[in-house]
């Protein structure tokens, strides 16, 4: 089993709906999880972290956490084309709290 | 935000020389930084972990004498590739923040723009 596991996609959405970007980890011991957007060619930038159950809202973009099951989502809403990109999850690891592994990421694609 | 200057952005070089790709953090100290190399649609892996002035922490199966890396300064990690071979061929990125631990330090985690290595 990966570490932190995400569908690749493409997860292809018309202009103005929600996306939905899925992630789940290993390690019940994770802390700390971050959403980090990648466009093609380019370095991650950060989008989202998130440390406790429940929901947590910046804008457009929704991060929830389920420690329970051991997943963290990303909702976009009113998505536009600019979010067509590669989304990271990263979760921090268990022996060292401030290295984290990444997922392999979902491409977006979001339809005009 | 703060900004993290990677160089070379792309790079290309025959089997069996070395590269060099310098990454500064230009406005904060970094005292961690990190080394990722990345392949075409998959995640990034983490290479090694290099706090200023100190030895740089190693991966699991990751070669410490093919990746050098070298944090002299607050501001300057180098990573060089030795000896490149064309499996080497990856796309490189540094990332830089102020704190050494904790699992908020991560919120001001800054990343390079990558290098593009081609090894022929």
């Amino acid at each position: 089993q990966k570490e932190v596991e995400q569908n690749s996609g493409p997860l292809s959405v018309p202009e103005g709906a929600i996306a939905s970007l899925n992630c789940t980890y290993s390690d019940r011991g994770s802390q700390s999880f971050f959403w980090y957007r990648q466009y093609s060619g380019k370095s991650p930038e950060l989008i989202m972290f998130i440390y406790s159950n429940g929901d947590k809202e910046d804008g457009r973009f929704t991060a929830q956490l389920n420690k329970a099951s051991q997943y963290v989502s990303l909702l976009i809403r009113d998505s536009q084309p600019s979010d067509s990109a590669t989304y990271l999850c990263a979760v921090n690891r268990k022996d060292s709290s401030y290295k984290l592994i990444f997922g392999s990421g979902t491409r977006l694609l979001v339809r005009p | 935000g703060a900004v993290v200057s990677q160089h070379p952005s792309r790079v290309i070089c025959k089997s069996g020389t070395s590269v060099k790709i310098e990454c500064r953090s230009l406005d904060f100290q970094a005292t961690t930084m990190f080394w990722y190399r990345q392949f075409p649609k998959k995640s990034l892996m983490l290479m090694a972990t290099s706090n200023e002035g100190s030895k740089a922490t190693y991966e699991q199966g990751v070669e410490k004498d093919k990746f050098l890396i070298n944090h002299a300064s607050l501001t300057l990690s180098t990573l060089t590739v030795t000896s490149a071979h064309p499996e080497d061929s990856s796309f490189y990125i540094c990332s830089a923040r102020v704190a050494r631990g904790g699992f908020r330090a991560n919120e001001k985690l800054f990343f390079g723009s990558g290098t593009q290595l081609s090894v022929l």
